[in-house]
């Protein structure tokens, strides 16, 4: 079984500062992970995933995300926040198959000027 | 090249009645899924259609049903409506082999009166 925990369910940062949201996953096997953003009344969009390749992946619009093994989290970062990332963000966790794709219980990252 | 494309936008039904959404899949993609979106929660997993079978289904009961037709389009069923049901009903499509990310379509916002 896989679950997916998203430890903050709204953090709030200035413009040009930092941004952190946290996921942590469960897997009985070797997931992939993924970093779904959804904008008021709008679509999921992909911002990156890890499928065992290179543990430090770069995705769409500055952000980056770690994948630890040992700590069994997968950390979405951006050095400097916009106004326009202000959405939802969901962690995905699915088997290598992109299958048993399990979604956390998302964050609201609010960006203030 | 279009995206995943979904069907109505928005619907309301009353309790009890039935309700088809529509999906077309991202061309090149023969593999649809179908999630639920309750209002302030991360997407569940409803079921998945792959060569017109399901393939995996989530924990949903048989109210929900689904189909798939020989152009990869999918169809999501919900008979009896409960009020519950409202929600914004998301379709994602992949394609074949490992490590396929699914893209997903804007979602049909049904809301049951």
């Amino acid at each position: 079984a896989q679950s997916v925990t998203q430890l903050d369910s709204h953090v709030s940062v200035s413009e040009g500062t930092p941004v952190l949201l946290r996921c942590n996953y469960s897997s009985s096997y070797s997931p992939s992970l993924f970093w779904y953003v959804q904008h008021p009344n709008k679509g999921l969009q992909l911002l990156l995933k890890y499928t065992s390749a290179a543990t430090l992946v770069k995705g769409i619009n500055g952000f980056e995300a770690e994948f630890k093994k040992s700590e069994t989290s997968f950390h979405l970062t951006k050095p400097s926040a916009h106004m326009s990332d202000a959405a939802e963000y969901f962690c995905v966790v699915s088997d290598l198959w992109g299958q048993n794709f399990v979604f956390g219980p998302g964050t609201r990252l609010s960006v203030l000027p | 090249d279009a995206g995943v494309t979904q069907s109505p936008t928005h619907l309301i039904k009353t309790r009890g009645q039935q309700v088809t959404l529509r999906c077309s899949p991202k061309s090149g993609h023969d593999t649809v899924s179908w999630y639920q979106q309750a209002l302030g929660q991360g997407p569940q997993f409803i079921f998945q259609y792959y060569e017109e079978e399901e393939r995996q289904r989530g924990n949903f009961p048989d109210r929900f049903s689904g189909h798939q037709f020989p152009n990869y389009s999918s169809e999501l069923n919900v008979n009896a409506l409960l009020l519950g049901d409202s929600a914004l009903y998301l379709c994602a499509s992949s394609g074949l082999g490992s490590q396929e990310t699914q893209y997903f379509g804007p979602g049909t916002r049904l809301l049951v009166l």
